[in-house]
Parts: structure tokens; sequence; C-alpha cells
């Protein structure tokens, strides 16, 4: 029940297309679900996160987009660029415990 | 601000010797965790303390993991003995705790047991 399935594992997007990533969850005590971006040799660092209150957020370039009855959550990055190429990797968290999704790894084509 | 400062960066022993790993978190962060992140992976959480006090170390292996915060500041992390299959990335992460639950990583050390 604590799982968090993230999809797909790696992601090729030719630069300015949209990269999505998405996210299932199973723990309906969840109440913070974040986004992190991994580059190689270094550790995650928080991109946006939401609360299940609301069903989208948008900072800059990076949207989540949430859906609480069928506990799934999705990353887009629109515009995408060469540097946002790393691992990404969704979250659930509930008290503080920070449960990982699997990670997916994008590559932007230039 | 500094940012969570975890040394050594690189670490390679021989299985079963000892190793341990220290973490300094961000100035006035009342929550630290470790987490145990393998290639490709996620991270996984070792344990995670409030202040002074684990307050889950569900999945710390405890046969040869222990991990403190003395003064509820830094952290040191310790594998007596190491496994090969130890071999990974431990991570530490910080955050004001409470409600607020925006955790800020650390870069790593990266454990190699040869």
């Amino acid at each position: 029940q604590q799982q968090v399935k993230q999809s797909p594992q790696s992601l090729i997007v030719q630069k300015g297309g949209i990269s999505i990533i998405n996210c299932a969850y199973e723990n309906t005590a969840f109440d913070y679900f974040p986004w992190y971006q991994q580059f190689p040799g270094k550790g995650p660092a928080l991109l946006i996160a939401i609360r299940p209150d609301v069903s989208e957020k948008k900072e800059g370039r990076f949207t989540i987009s949430f859906n609480k009855s069928a506990k799934q959550f999705s990353l887009h990055i629109m515009d995408s660029q060469p540097g946002d190429s790393a691992t990404y990797f969704c979250a659930g968290s509930n008290t503080g415990k920070l449960i990982f999704g699997q990670g997916t790894t994008l590559q932007v084509k230039p | 601000e500094a940012g969570v400062v975890q040394s050594p960066r690189y670490k390679i022993i021989e299985k079963k010797q000892p190793v341990a790993f220290w973490c300094n978190p961000i100035s006035g962060h009342n929550t630290l965790y470790w987490y145990l992140q393998n290639l490709g992976q996620g991270p996984e959480l070792l344990i995670r303390y409030e202040n002074e006090e684990a307050v889950d170390d569900s999945q710390l292996p405890k046969d040869r993991f222990s991990a403190e915060r003395l003064k509820g500041v830094d952290s040191t992390l310790k594998i007596q003995p190491a496994e090969l299959g130890d071999s990974a990335v431990y991570l530490c992460a910080s955050s004001f705790g409470g409600t607020n639950t925006e955790a800020f990583f650390g870069q790593g050390t990266r454990l190699t047991v040869v």
C-alpha cells in the first residue's frame, strides 16, 4: 500500500517538445506529492510539489496534474530543453515519510 | 545558505570492514533522513529523525546498520560489517518538519564494497 509506481522508465523527447511522466499511488493517506530532479552524481533536488486539494500546479515550464479519484498524478515539462535531461522521481508523503517512484530517465535531443 | 553537507563523497572498503557516513543538515531543519539509493532506483528511507529522536527506523537493517543524531543536528550512519550488497549511494536529507515536508538532499556518499 506504500508503493508509488512511475512510468515510463525512460523517455526521449525532441527539444521543444512536451515530456510527460506519470505516477500512481496506493496510499490514500498521502498528503504531499513532490517531483524531484536528479543529475548524475548529485542528490535529488525538489522541482515542484502539489497537495491533494488542488488538481493542477504550474511553475514555469513544469506542471503537475493531479487526479485524486484515480490516485494518479503526472509531470508535464513544456518546451523541453537539453538541460532538462536528468532522472525524475515522483514521490508521495505521509507524516514526512517520502515514498519514491522508480524514476524516469529523460533525454532531450537537440 | 549552505545546503545539506555529506562526507565523504566516495568510499571504497573491503567487505566485513566498518564504514561511517556523516551528514550536516540545513540550519534550523529539525527533521533528518537517511536514504539508500541503488543504481537506477528511487531513494528508499532507512531512518528518519525528529530532532534527536528516531521516529521511523523500520527499514534500517539493525543487525549491521546504526545511526545517531547527537544534539539534534549532525548525524552519522554506520555499517558494521559491510557486505557486498551494501554498495549504493547513501543520501541524507533534511526538512523543517511538522507540516513542512519539503526535503532537501545532500549529494550523497557513494559506497563501494569490494
